[in-house]
């Protein structure tokens, strides 16, 4: 399955299915990006990040995209199971802004069995 | 667990009253941030601490609220005459400042609602 962002905030899929969040940042001077997966009622968990000077990359279960052409991230999460459920947030820090960090709306991953 | 704790976890207050938080950080963690998500949104940046000097604050933080980091490890976040629009998760986070890619770990909140 597949999220166009923030026109679709709810993402389901099957269980076993890969899933791929979208996010657009705003800003093409910033040089870091983040994931985070925030479940009810708990504080936003790190996922991966990836610097400006790379496209992809990879950790366990999970690859970030990065296309600065278009401002355009995604999070790929393989075999997606129900412990994914969650909100996914993308965030960007802006070169030179400091290190605060800007958080996208937020896409809801909803797995189903 | 040696990840990022909040205290309280959940604040029930009335307008005008007073409501101090409290973040620990990951020990060794040299930078603190403070965070306010307010439901279905992303979190939005209120200021962040290297050691105990507040380096940014952002607009959202009115004469209203305060932030201090002392000693250079805990903070807290006071609110002085909360309102209804002060009701929000406020979350914290840390990060160690080593090189430029510097991840920051949240805490798990404190959830304020004001009557």
């Amino acid at each position: 399955g597949e999220s166009v962002g923030l026109h679709l905030p709810t993402l389901s899929v099957q269980e076993g299915d890969n899933s791929i969040i979208n996010c657009a940042y705003s800003n093409s001077a910033s040089d870091y990006f983040i994931w985070y997966k925030q479940e009810s009622g708990k504080g936003p968990q790190f996922i991966i990040d990836i610097r400006s000077n790379m496209d992809k990359r990879q950790g366990q279960r999970v690859t970030v995209l990065l296309n600065k052409t278009v401002k355009h991230l995604s999070l790929q999460i393989a075999a997606t199971q129900p412990g994914d459920s969650a909100v996914y947030f993308c965030a960007e820090r802006l070169t030179g802004g400091g290190n605060k960090l800007t958080f996208g709306t937020g896409t809801q991953l909803k797995v189903e069995l | 667990d040696t990840g990022v704790s909040q205290d309280p976890r959940h604040k029930i207050t009335k307008r005008g009253q007073n409501v101090t938080f409290r973040c620990d950080p990951i020990s060794e963690h040299n930078r603190l941030y403070w965070y306010r998500q307010t439901l279905g949104q992303g979190p939005e940046f209120l200021t962040y601490f290297q050691n105990e000097a507040q380096l940014e604050k952002s607009r959202l933080l009115s004469d209203r609220f305060s932030a201090e980091r002392p000693k250079g490890s805990f903070s807290t976040l006071e609110i002085q005459r909360t309102e209804q629009g002060d009701s929000a998760m406020y979350l914290c986070a840390s990060s160690l400042r080593e090189g430029r890619q510097e991840t920051q770990y949240f805490g798990p909140g404190t959830r304020l609602l004001v009557l």
